[in-house]
């Protein structure tokens, strides 16, 4: 089985950017890999921000999108916010499975 | 608008069955690949499975250290995404929720094995 790997906690500054990235063991992320990023802040359900690698829901804020930079799947986080300190997960598709990272504890501080 | 509607979830003993369902409109069900997810308490999430849609075969894959245990279903004439879990651990102790392709989830159902 595929290991998804994701930094396991990242420290922003109010108004600054964040970049959260999602990598794969067996090699490089690509479009075919359909990457979501999905944000759960704490006692809540998780949400899809992204899904296949950069589209966006309609409650997604404008101020995050998805891309795929230097290999692996990126969450672009510009101008945060007190209220995006949450886990982001995101899911990775490979022929047969999908597998999650583990997550990544984002701290607005 | 979207909906997925998950229930069927409870208190079962270890050695236990369970059939959780996933009722979803607002999009083509028929045409949709659909997950299951579910989150240990404390955990992080877990990619359960997923089930094509008929014209793709309609066939399912699981995790592999489900496979055995787990097994997807879909009856598309009632828009549901089914769940069978059988020889339940208290280690499948979790919240599961589906997962339709562009991302929607439902509000999940809590599953608990406990003796």
């Amino acid at each position: 089985q595929a290991v998804v790997t994701q930094e396991p906690s990242l420290t922003v500054s109010p108004g600054g950017t964040v970049t959260l990235t999602c990598g794969s063991n067996t090699g490089a992320v690509t479009s075919g890999h359909y990457a979501y990023w999905f944000q759960q802040k704490p006692g809540q359900a998780p949400r899809t921000l992204i899904y296949d690698t950069n589209n966006k829901h309609s409650w997604t804020p404008a101020r995050f999108s998805g891309s795929l930079l230097g290999g692996k799947a990126a969450l672009t986080l510009s101008g945060a916010q007190p209220e995006d300190e949450a886990e982001y997960y995101c899911l990775l598709s490979y022929v047969g499975s999908r597998v999650f990272g583990g997550g990544t504890k984002l701290t607005v501080l | 608008e979207v909906q997925l509607v998950e229930s069927g979830g409870g208190v079962v003993k270890p050695g236990g069955s369970l059939r959780l369902s996933c009722a979803a409109s607002g999009f083509t069900f028929a045409n949709a690949w659909m997950n299951w997810v579910r989150q240990a308490p404390g955990k992080g999430l877990e990619w359960v499975g997923h089930i094509r849609s008929r014209t793709d075969g309609g066939t399912a894959d699981c995790a592999a250290p489900l496979e055995g245990r787990f097994t997807l279903s879909r009856d598309d004439s009632k828009n549901t995404l089914y769940l069978q879990i059988n020889s339940l651990k208290t280690e499948d102790t979790a919240i599961y929720y589906c997962v339709s392709p562009s991302g929607y989830l439902g509000q999940g159902t809590l599953v608990t094995v406990s003796s």
